[in-house]
């Protein structure tokens, strides 16, 4: 079935570091990918995704390329902000056609934490 | 817009009691996701509705777990008898038919068993 993993964490930050959060996949087909992002005490938010292969998702400064060769899909922002603290689900849905499709599944979380 | 609406936020029981969770989706989503968050965990699927219709309840614990989405809108998943093993944040989403990747989530409700 498909799966995802995250890298371990928490993973704590100074202002202004960059940042890598690294996700990989196993799924059969061509399956969407996604981060979510869930700030504290509010719901998940959709942060990216991307569709197809080398793809690249972006949003707030975050980026993610959707590499198939290596079954990754890793998070990256230049640099971050103590607003950016913040637990971040790496996801994947199979593609349009899949009995599944729409069907989310999340990799465990990533706790970031960033000092000013 | 108002967004993915939950209630209670949070719930103490005791085992053995039944309890009951309410979600009102964005208003005009057809898919409504019940999810299961584990503390530590991403969030699992128990059951997906296409307007009123459940179309995917496979994970769904059906000895003891229930959900109707009677008119199509708002929903309600309830557990009776509630276990230990319960204890979880409960999550509702809706998405449009046309995008049912894009999710959007309510807060959840924390329900703890005791």
């Amino acid at each position: 079935g498909n799966s995802v993993t995250q890298m371990e964490g928490p993973v704590t930050l100074s202002e202004e570091a960059f940042l890598t959060i690294n996700c990989t996949y196993t799924a059969t087909g061509y399956p969407s990918l996604f981060w979510y992002v869930q700030y504290p005490g509010e719901g998940l938010q959709l942060l990216l995704k991307a569709t197809k292969a080398d793809d690249k998702g972006s949003n707030k400064g975050f980026e993610a390329t959707y590499r198939k060769e290596t079954t990754s899909f890793h998070l990256e922002k230049g640099s971050v902000q103590v607003s950016d603290s913040a637990v971040y689900f790496c996801a994947l849905s199979e593609g349009a056609g899949g009995t599944s499709y729409g069907k989310l599944t999340f990799g465990q979380g990533t706790i970031l934490t960033v000092h000013p | 817009e108002a967004g993915v609406v939950q209630s209670p936020r949070y719930k103490i029981i005791e085992k053995k009691q039944p309890v009951a969770f309410w979600c009102n989706p964005i208003s005009g989503h057809n898919t409504l996701y019940w999810y299961l968050q584990n503390l530590g965990q991403g969030p699992e699927l128990l059951i997906r509705y296409e307007n009123e219709e459940a179309v995917d309840d496979s994970q769904l614990p059906k000895d003891r777990f229930s959900a109707e989405r009677l008119k199509g809108v708002d929903s309600t998943l309830k557990i009776q008898p509630a276990e230990l093993g319960d204890s979880a944040v409960y999550l509702c989403a809706s998405s449009s038919s046309f995008k049912p990747y894009e999710q959007y989530f309510g807060p959840g409700t924390r329900l703890t068993v005791t």
